[in-house]
């Protein structure tokens, strides 16, 4: 166990639709950061959060979005869903002390899978 | 732009014998070179990383991994294998682009370990 949460553990859902995915770093942890793992496109890093602050971007569609709360916990918002959203969607969270995403070592959650129909 | 190649997408070895799984990277300056694995319904978990010095860095679970900047490539080592290794491996490469700190992820490589 990794000590890094993630709600709900599947989420069944149909094309157009919106939808959260929820995710508690850590106890202590200040970065999150986000990952979408598909089929088609493997292992993505989508979005990278410090202390509420966005540090880093990677593939994230302009139809997803994130953001980091003051308690910490990070959320993912995914809208209009097409069938190509389907995916295990990751959370990671590391200490963040530097905000630096290479030194950091990342815990990670144990994933949200969204299935889009 | 960063890229990782992992040719091998299934690897299937005797438990007990040695393993290599292959990564080369693609990267203009020194990159940050990390191995994850990932066992069925569980999240990645970090084996080891390289940033600089050493170039043969330890990591957990009895792996290691060779950092040669001449053949781009950081291929992970491990000298006897447990059917508990079974899993997915995933090469990964970090490096700062546009301000931003980004990793790119090889396709990964399944590891089945036979008794």
């Amino acid at each position: 166990d990794s000590g890094v949460t993630q709600t709900p553990k599947h989420l069944i859902t149909a094309t157009g639709q919106r939808v959260t995915l929820r995710c508690s770093p850590r106890s202590g942890d200040l970065s999150v950061y986000w990952y979408q793992q598909s089929l088609d496109q493997g292992l993505q890093f989508l979005i990278h959060y410090y202390n509420g602050e966005e540090r880093a971007k990677g593939n994230i569609l302009e139809r997803f979005s994130a953001q980091q709360f003051p308690d910490l916990h990070s959320e993912l918002n995914l809208s209009s869903l097409e069938l190509g959203d389907s995916a295990l969607y990751f959370c990671a969270s590391s200490v963040g002390v530097s905000g630096g995403f290479h030194t950091d070592t990342q815990y990670f959650g144990p994933g949200t899978r969204l299935t889009v129909l | 732009a960063q890229s990782v190649t992992q040719p091998d997408i299934h690897i299937t070895v005797s438990e007990g014998a040695s393993l290599e799984l292959r990564c080369n990277y693609s990267y203009g300056a020194t990159p940050y070179l990390f191995w994850y694995v990932q066992s069925p319904g569980q999240g990645l978990q970090l084996l080891l990383k390289y940033f600089s010095g050493d170039t043969l860095v330890q990591g957990i679970k009895g792996f290691e991994a060779e950092f040669k900047r001449s053949q781009s490539s950081f291929n992970l080592r491990k000298p006897s294998v447990h059917w508990s290794d079974a899993a997915e491996y995933f090469c990964a490469v970090g490096a700062n682009s546009g301000g931003y700190q980004k990793v790119t992820f090889g396709t990964g490589t399944k590891l089945q370990v036979i008794p």
